[in-house]
């Protein structure tokens, strides 16, 4: 069955950078991007980017410009994405999902991020 | 692409039929879904193009609508269905979700 399974939650200090892995199976990697999407605590859904698993190609939303990048390792089946120069507004859930192009059919369960000093 | 829900939330009893509407500022065709989340889970997809349901969703769900309007029922509410709701669009870039319709007891 198709899973996708998520690092630990995460505590960082503002300025900080953190890198969340996706480590997928079930199905075969390269035949689906890989998508992120964050939710700050008590809101609702954002979209960070995605990441081809089958060119490395990446497309991420303009507010994260500069900040975030996306990669994966083909040989563990696994995604990441470091965001970087964290702030408050940055705390949030991360998730990572199987894109199937108009939508997302799988979800991994969540990376708690905390930005705090 | 901004994608609006209401109500922002519905209070219903268990067994009453739930209607929830997400309206689009540009058409997005039928490149639209909608998923459901509970306290402390990830995302469930419910329906994708509009109308079609996501492997293992109950019948009780179905999803109408083109364009700019489109529509989330549940027949027959189950204790169970009792969470948040999202509609998505990817017919316009960026991707966008509404903020969610939250169906409450």
């Amino acid at each position: 069955q198709v899973q996708l399974e998520q690092s630990g939650p995460e505590v960082k200090k503002p300025g900080a950078s953190v890198t969340v892995s996706c480590t997928t199976s079930g199905y075969t990697f390269g035949s689906h991007n890989i998508c992120w999407v964050r939710q700050a605590p008590g809101q609702g859904l954002e979209w960070v980017g995605w990441f081809s698993t089958s060119n490395g190609n990446t497309n991420h939303a303009r507010r994260f410009e500069g900040r975030v990048t996306m990669t994966a390792d083909t040989s563990t089946n696994t995604a990441y994405m470091k965001l970087m120069s964290l702030t408050s507004d940055d705390t949030a859930m991360y998730y990572c999902a199987r894109d199937q192009g108009r939508y997302y059919d799988f979800w991994g369960q969540g990376t708690l991020v905390t930005v705090s000093s | 692409n901004v994608l609006t829900q209401s109500p922002a939330t519905l209070s219903l009893l268990p067994g009453e039929r739930a209607s929830l509407s997400c309206r689009a500022r540009q058409s997005v065709g039928t490149y639209l879904a909608w998923y459901q989340q509970k306290p402390g889970q990830a995302p469930k997809l419910l329906i994708y193009d509009a109308s079609n349901r996501a492997a293992g969703i109950p019948d009780r769900f179905s999803g109408s609508g083109s364009g700019t309007d489109f529509t989330l029922t549940i027949s027959s509410l189950e204790p169970e269905d009792f969470a948040v709701y999202y509609c998505q669009q990817r017919n316009n870039w960026p991707q966008t979700f509404g903020q969610g319709t939250k169906v409450e007891i």
